[in-house]
This record gives structure tokens, C-alpha cells and sequence, in this order.
């Protein structure tokens, strides 16, 4: 069964707190992406992964970093809380192979940056 | 700026009725478009997709109708149901490549 997984679903912090969001996927696929979704904006790449260890900055990286020692894992991680870090943060992951583009999304995490 | 752009933002329409989304881009070299299904609490779901050298592909009750000089494409729901009810995203990318770039998205309605 393919799936994408993130923990934890909710989270609140206070401004400045470190926040860990993890992500897993069972499709052993080489690309993993991180996204958040703010109203009226769509969803906005953060980070993507091409592999482990080998990780590349999206459209609105600043504020984030991320992780990926394994390939069924990609974390991301927000150094010091900001309020306007508040969304829904979604992983992806895809494999490019010869006829498939299709990432596959995780039901994402509502996080509340107080 | 808004690459990708979609209208309505949101659509509501009859059971039974065509649903017709629309979507444009500004870069050309952008070929590339899938559409993405969103239910509330939910992830996005892959629904259909195109490439730039077809005008139109069809998946049961969902068809996508490009035009590349106009830079426009739209996603047709035909006959639509209670449970097509969902926000639908608009994406596209370069060469296939991996960095979608997605639309604000339309949320879709459809009364019983």
C-alpha cells in the first residue's frame, strides 16, 4: 500500500521554540519534497530531496531546514519558531521513472506558531 | 509573481452539471500539467495530467483541454457528483522535471 506519512498531524508552539516535523514513505521513491499551504496561496515548495544527503532549496526556503540520513525519511525542521511560520505543511514523494511524475502527498500537519 | 493562475477561485454547480475549471501560465517552457484533487484534512491527490504536445486527454469523467499558444488549459468535470466536491489545484513544471509549480487552486461545490 503506498503511502506518505507525517507526524504529527497537530502541533502548537510558542514563537522561538525549535519545531521537528518528520515525514516517512513506503514506496522507496528518491524524491521527497516539503511544502506548506497557506489560504488564497496554493502549495509553496520548501525543500526537496533528490536522495539522501543530497537536498536542494525551493521557492521559500528561508526559516527552514531539513534532513534525509534514510530514504523512507525527510524531516523538516524550524530553527526558532516564527507566528508567521503558522500553515499546514505537506510532504510529498515521487519516483521518476519512465511514464510516472505523480507525487504522492502525506495528509500534513497543522502547525500554530503562537 | 503568480505563475500558475486559476479562475474561478471558487465554482459551485448542479449534480449532473459540467464543472469547467480554468488555469493559465507565464512560462513557456512549462509542459507539464497535472491537476491535483484536495479533500478537506486531506493531502492533494494526483487526478489527471497532460503534456504540452496534446491538446486534450480524457480520464473517465475528467478532461483536460490545452491550448499552448494561449497558454491556457481547463479541466472539464462532466456530470459531476456530491463527492467531487473538493479544491482542485492546477500545477506545472519544466521538462517533466521534479519542482512543480502550483496554482492557487478552485474549490469546487457541487449541490445535490
Amino acid at each position: 500500500d503506498m503511502k506518505v506519512t507525517q507526524m504529527p498531524r497537530y502541533l502548537i508552539k510558542r514563537m522561538g521554540e525549535n519545531v521537528l516535523l518528520e515525514c516517512g514513505q513506503d514506496m522507496s521513491h528518491e524524491t521527497m519534497y516539503w511544502y506548506r499551504q497557506d489560504p488564497g496561496l496554493g502549495l509553496q515548495l520548501i525543500y526537496i530531496s533528490y536522495d539522501v544527503d543530497s537536498n536542494s532549496e525551493g521557492d521559500i526556503p528561508k526559516g527552514y531546514r531539513v534532513s534525509r540520513k534514510k530514504r523512507e525519511h525527510f524531516s523538516l525542521i524550524l530553527d526558532s519558531a516564527k507566528t508567521n511560520q503558522t500553515s499546514v505543511y505537506f510532504c510529498a514523494s515521487s519516483s521518476h521513472g519512465e511514464s510516472s511524475y505523480e507525487q504522492y502527498f502525506g495528509p500534513g500537519t497543522r502547525l500554530t506558531v503562537l | 509573481q503568480q505563475q500558475v493562475r486559476q479562475s474561478p477561485q471558487s465554482l459551485t454547480v448542479w449534480e449532473g452539471e459540467t464543472a469547467i475549471l480554468n488555469c493559465s501560465y507565464e512560462n513557456s517552457a512549462f509542459d507539464y500539467f497535472p491537476w491535483y484533487q484536495q479533500f478537506p484534512g486531506e493531502g492533494p491527490a494526483l487526478l489527471i495530467s497532460i503534456l504540452s504536445v496534446s491538446d486534450k486527454k480524457e480520464d473517465g469523467r475528467f478532461t483536460i483541454f490545452f491550448n499552448k499558444r494561449e497558454k491556457k488549459l481547463s479541466l472539464h468535470i462532466a456530470d459531476s457528483q456530491p463527492g467531487d466536491s473538493a479544491t482542485y489545484f492546477c500545477a506545472a513544471s519544466e521538462g517533466m522535471g521534479y519542482k512543480l509549480t502550483f496554482g492557487t487552486g478552485t474549490s469546487l461545490l457541487v449541490d445535490p
